[in-house]
Formats: C-alpha cells, structure tokens, sequence
C-alpha cells in the first residue's frame, strides 16, 4: 500500500490561508490521493481528492506536484471550526473493486484567533 | 435523510462479554464499512461489504463478525471482548466501491475493563 507523510501538527491564524503538505512518494499512477478531516470526537469528513490535475472545490483546494509524490491542500481562509485532524490517504484498490482507504496519523492544524 | 447512523454512542463491556455495534445508512449505499480509531494509529479498517449478503476482512478483522442481510444495516459483532478492542469505532458507507466520498457515523466509544 502507498504509505503518506504528514506533519504532526501545524498552526495558522485565522483568516489566513493553511497550506497541509503530504507526501506520497510511492504512489502508483493510478490511485488517488483524498484528504479528509476530523474535527473533535467526530466522524471524519470527506475534503476533496484528485489524481494529477489541482483540484478546487467550495472547501479547499488540492495541488499535486508533476511528479505525484506529494500534494498541498490548501484552506484559503481559515475560521476557528476549521480547527480538526486532517488525513492525506491514498486509496488502494482490493478484491472486488472494493476500496480501501489507509489513514496515516494526520496532521493536527489549529486555527488561533 | 440522517445519514449513517451508529448505536450506542458509549458503551462499557466487561472482558469476555459480547455485544453487536448498530449501523445504519439511509442512502441507498451499496458499499460500508467498519474502522476502529485508537490513539496514535489513525483509523483502521475491520470488516466491509460491498453489497448486501458479501463481506469480506479488512487490515484488523480478528475478534469481530459482521454480517449484510440488508443494504441499510451493517452490524459489528464483538464476540468475546477483550481490553485490546477498547476503541472508537466509525461505521462508513459509500453510493459504490468506487465513489470519491465516503460518509461516516459519529461513533461508538467502547470501554472494555
């Protein structure tokens, strides 16, 4: 399984944009990579994913580097509740066709007034 | 719709005491799955199914049944219980194995003393 990277923890204030790195380096060409979140005790959430292109949606946006081996999300401006665990993950395909999606330990980001 | 919903939210077993994890999904999702979060290892996948009447392991199935009579619920059977599977469990569901986004339950908290 392609195993990603991420810092522990990151800080960012408020109203400015948060930049999570990951890196995927040993991602295959046909797997996606997907960011979720997870925001105290909750469910995680999904975020956006993408394969080779940057991806922009009404949360985020994902940049993934020419060579696939790494991305940035990016959360253009930051509120408080955007205060949460983000995971890189790479899904993997299985028997069936099934997915799997293989969470790392994620980032901590928190968003200070 | 309520989404995925998951019962209890807290529960307490005993060492060798068995119990079922509800899951439910008002979506019509062919695709669900059971994770287990604990500290420092992010979530882990127990069990999935890709349709109603298949199963099938994920990376940590000892200890746990799970069986797809319907395409609504998706039961998590802890047999005997044991302190290693005190955790949080998420309980996800998907439209398809290979839909983007995944939806995930609020959690069951599970104390085994």
């Amino acid at each position: 399984d392609a195993k990603t990277t991420q810092p522990p923890s990151m800080d960012c204030a408020e109203g400015r944009a948060a930049n999570l790195p990951c890196n995927h380096s040993t991602i295959s060409g046909n797997e996606y990579v997907y960011w979720y979140r997870q925001i105290h005790s909750q469910g995680p959430q999904y975020i956006i994913h993408g394969l080779k292109n940057n991806e922009t949606n009404e949360m985020a946006s994902l940049i993934i580097t020419e060579d696939r081996k790494s991305s940035t999300l990016i959360l253009p401006h930051a509120t408080l509740r955007d205060t949460a665990v983000y995971y890189c993950i790479v899904r993997v395909a299985i028997i069936q066709g099934a997915q799997k999606l293989v969470f790392g330990q994620g980032t901590r980001l928190t968003i200070n007034p | 719709n309520a989404g995925v919903t998951q019962t209890p939210k807290f529960q307490v077993l005993k060492t060798g005491q068995s119990m079922t994890l509800q899951c439910a999904q008002d979506m019509n999702h062919e695709y669900m799955s059971w994770y287990r979060q604990d500290p420092g290892m992010g979530l882990r996948l127990i069990h999935y199914s890709v349709g109603a009447g298949i199963t099938d392991q994920g990376e940590v199935p000892n200890g746990y049944n799970v069986s797809r009579s319907t395409t609504e619920d998706f039961p998590l059977r802890l047999l005997s219980a044991a302190p290693s599977q005190t955790s949080v469990y998420f309980c996800a569901s998907s439209y398809s194995t290979v839909s983007y986004e995944q939806y995930f339950g609020p959690g069951t908290r599970l104390t085994v003393t």
